[in-house]
């Protein structure tokens, strides 16, 4: 089955400093990346994500490449603030049932 | 538009009890079924997952089970609860026929005192 890997497990940063979380996976036949946000006590939800046929996208300052030979993916927060601080989740599906498997999380500290 | 509902939200139950925990879906037919258990880390274990009315597949053997009575009901149960089974527990839906993300419920706090 597949397994994913996310990196690192905590990020500490400064308010404005950028962060990258990176992940990778070892199914080739994978074609979808979502990437999740969980506040603490609160449910995951999607923050944006990627299909295989593109590799980058763009949303304010939140991006996501993927580099399909490479099989990893990466997420970009661009001028940290303090209410990015939370749990961030990558994942990755394939076609047919599309069930998600997870990365083990990242915790993002954003310092004022 | 969909919604997921989960519940209850907080739940203390003695050891040995037993354990039901409620999931629905509305406003989408046939969806992809998940409970996931996140433990005092915050990895998000797949416990298990149904693409159908009957069909339970079981990611982790334990003492848990799941059943899906309906198209948009998924219940997880266990007759004897253990103090291993204490965490959060997140019911979530996707579309089964297409690359759609995944849509979680609030949660259930399960301590087992």
């Amino acid at each position: 089955g597949e397994n994913v890997e996310q990196h690192p497990s905590t990020l500490s940063v400064q308010e404005g400093d950028s962060a990258v979380i990176k992940c990778t996976y070892s199914d080739s036949a994978s074609n979808y990346f979502p990437w999740y946000k969980q506040e603490l006590g609160k449910r995951p939800q999607l923050i944006i994500d990627i299909r295989s046929n593109v590799g980058e996208k763009k949303d304010q300052r939140i991006a996501v490449t993927l580099n399909k030979t490479a099989k990893h993916f990466s997420l970009h927060i661009t001028e940290t603030q303090p209410e990015d601080s939370a749990v961030y989740f990558c994942a990755a599906s394939k076609g047919g049932s599309y069930i998600p498997t997870f990365g083990r999380g990242t915790s993002l500290i954003v310092h004022p | 538009s969909q919604t997921i509902h989960q519940w209850p939200a907080t739940l203390v139950q003695p050891v040995g009890s037993p354990l039901s925990l409620e999931c629905t879906v509305e406003g989408t037919s046939n969806p992809n079924l998940y409970w996931y258990r996140q433990a005092a880390g915050r990895g998000l274990q797949l416990l298990f997952y149904s693409v159908g009315i009957g069909q339970i597949s079981s990611e982790v053997p334990q003492n848990l089970s799941a059943s899906r009575p309906q198209d948009r009901q998924f219940i997880l149960s266990s007759k004897k609860l253990l103090l291993s089974d204490s965490g959060f527990y997140l019911c979530a839906w996707s579309g089964g026929q297409s690359d759609t993300e995944a849509f979680f419920g609030q949660g259930t706090r399960l301590t087992v005192v």
